[in-house]
């Protein structure tokens, strides 16, 4: 069964504090993605990686840096924490046939309150 | 403008109704999907439906790649169908990457 597990499910930190949300798939997937909830709106893309050691922005992802150091994990990290990060972060990943996405496969998502 | 908009934004049904969730898409489409998203935030992968017409159970997945639109039909509504509904799509602008809806929150009520 395909699998994405997200570290920490919840986390409390405060502004300006360093924050790494991490993200470990066992699907061999190539793709994996970084999103972020608001209460009561869809999901956004912040980061997403294709390759281990590689990174691209995706439509959010000001304040926020990734990293893919192997094919299986991918890291999302708040350098300096701000009130406006509050949200839920969601990893997922995925594999591609041909020119599309396959399944996207998502964790259970990452509650991050920033006070 | 949005690329992803989903339709109607929240909806109540009577147990055993029937709804239709919509999604609309301003570009070609790679791929889609559609997820449910329990109370509680998880998220269940529902279809995955490009083009065609799918079903699982009570729910039934349209996708017409010319009209530009998905579509998810619940039959005989459950209180347990209550949740938001979330379309994702990979539109067709050689970035790799999914597009989600806003969601449609469904409640279901006795």
């Amino acid at each position: 069964e395909a699998a994405v597990t997200q570290s920490p499910r919840s986390k409390v930190a405060v502004t300006g504090g360093k924050v790494t949300l991490s993200c470990h798939q066992t699907n061999n997937h190539d793709y994996m993605y970084w999103y972020r909830q608001d209460t009561g709106h869809g999901l956004r893309l912040i980061h997403y990686s294709y390759v281990a050691d590689s990174t691209e922005k995706g439509d959010i992802p000001d304040g926020y840096k990734a990293s893919r150091p192997s094919q299986e994990n991918f890291s999302l990290i708040l350098e300096l924490a701000s009130l406006s990060q509050t949200a839920v972060y969601f990893c997922a990943s995925s594999d591609r046939l041909g020119g599309s996405a396959e399944t996207l496969y998502f964790g259970s998502g990452t509650r991050l309150t920033v006070l | 403008g949005q690329q992803v908009q989903q339709s109607p934004a929240s909806l109540v049904l009577q147990e055993g109704e029937n709804a239709e969730l919509q999604c609309n898409f301003s570009t070609s489409l790679n791929s889609m999907q559609w997820f449910y998203q329990r109370p509680e935030g998880s998220l269940v992968s529902l279809f995955y439906n490009p083009s065609g017409t799918k079903q699982s159970g009570r729910l039934t997945s349209t996708t017409v790649i010319k009209e530009r639109r998905s579509s998810l039909h619940i039959s005989s509504s459950q209180i347990t169908d209550s949740g938001t509904y979330l379309c994702a799509m990979e539109l067709h602008t050689g970035n790799y990457k999914y597009v989600f809806g806003a969601g449609t929150r469904l409640k279901v009520i006795a």
